[in-house]
């Protein structure tokens, strides 16, 4: 059981590139989502899903592009990077929590560092 | 979307002090408060998960309240250790579970 697997764990980018973070988890979870950390601004949600086929944006969606073909995976797409992407990226999903029925409780994957020069 | 706020932004006490943090959200259209541990070059790791208004956790020594109707959750840890140091998140989430995090409270224990 691996948990939420992220790849790559670091990534330079020069500005125009595009690339994808993968995301994969082997827990059947059905939320799955990516948050943006940068210092002093704590998470910030990019795009989230619910299930396969179905995705929505967070609060910073703008650069970047999901899908959800499958229930395991959810990857991140920069289409055309730009050095505000520069940040640690975190994928993440959620099983419902026993105790508090209906709320979900997020498990994380390790991040990715990516610099756009 | 959720405005989440945390204070203080960031805490320095000795071994052994007892301290809190606190968490606000906006009290309408609430559905879940999460607390999360992040130490560094780690993940996130779920301490709590709260719904209803006074519920009350606590893991070891470390517990958390909540208030809906004033929009606010407290964490205390008691009898601080080094290895308590981290940085505390908490998040909001409304109907449709999209969880919303404040900037957290960074924590450090010196000994």
């Amino acid at each position: 059981n691996a948990g939420v697997t992220q790849t790559p764990k670091f990534q330079v980018l020069k500005t125009g590139q595009s690339m994808t973070l993968q995301c994969a988890q082997d827990m059947n979870h059905e939320y799955m989502s990516w948050y943006r950390q940068d210092p002093g601004m704590g998470l910030r949600l990019i795009h989230y899903s619910v299930g396969a086929g179905i995705t929505d944006q967070g609060e910073v969606p703008n650069g970047y592009n999901v899908s959800r073909s499958t229930t395991e995976d959810f990857p991140l797409r920069l289409l055309s990077a730009a050095p505000s992407q520069t940040s640690v990226y975190f994928c993440a999903s959620s099983y419902r929590s026993r105790g508090s029925s209906g709320a979900n409780v997020l498990t994380f994957g390790a991040g990715s560092r990516l610099t756009v020069l | 979307i959720l405005n989440v706020e945390q204070s203080p932004q960031s805490l320095h006490v000795q071994e052994g002090d007892s301290t809190n943090f606190t968490c606000s959200f906006p009290s309408s259209n609430f559905y879940a408060l999460h607390w999360y541990r992040w130490e560094t070059a780690k993940s996130p790791e779920a301490l709590f998960v709260m719904t209803l208004n006074g519920d009350e956790k606590k893991k070891g020594r470390i517990s958390a309240t909540l208030n809906t109707k004033e929009g606010y959750s407290y964490l205390y840890i008691k009898g601080s250790q080094p290895e308590d140091s981290a940085t505390y998140l908490c998040a909001a989430s409304s109907y449709g579970n999209k969880l919303v995090f404040g900037a957290g409270t960074i924590l450090r224990v010196k000994s």
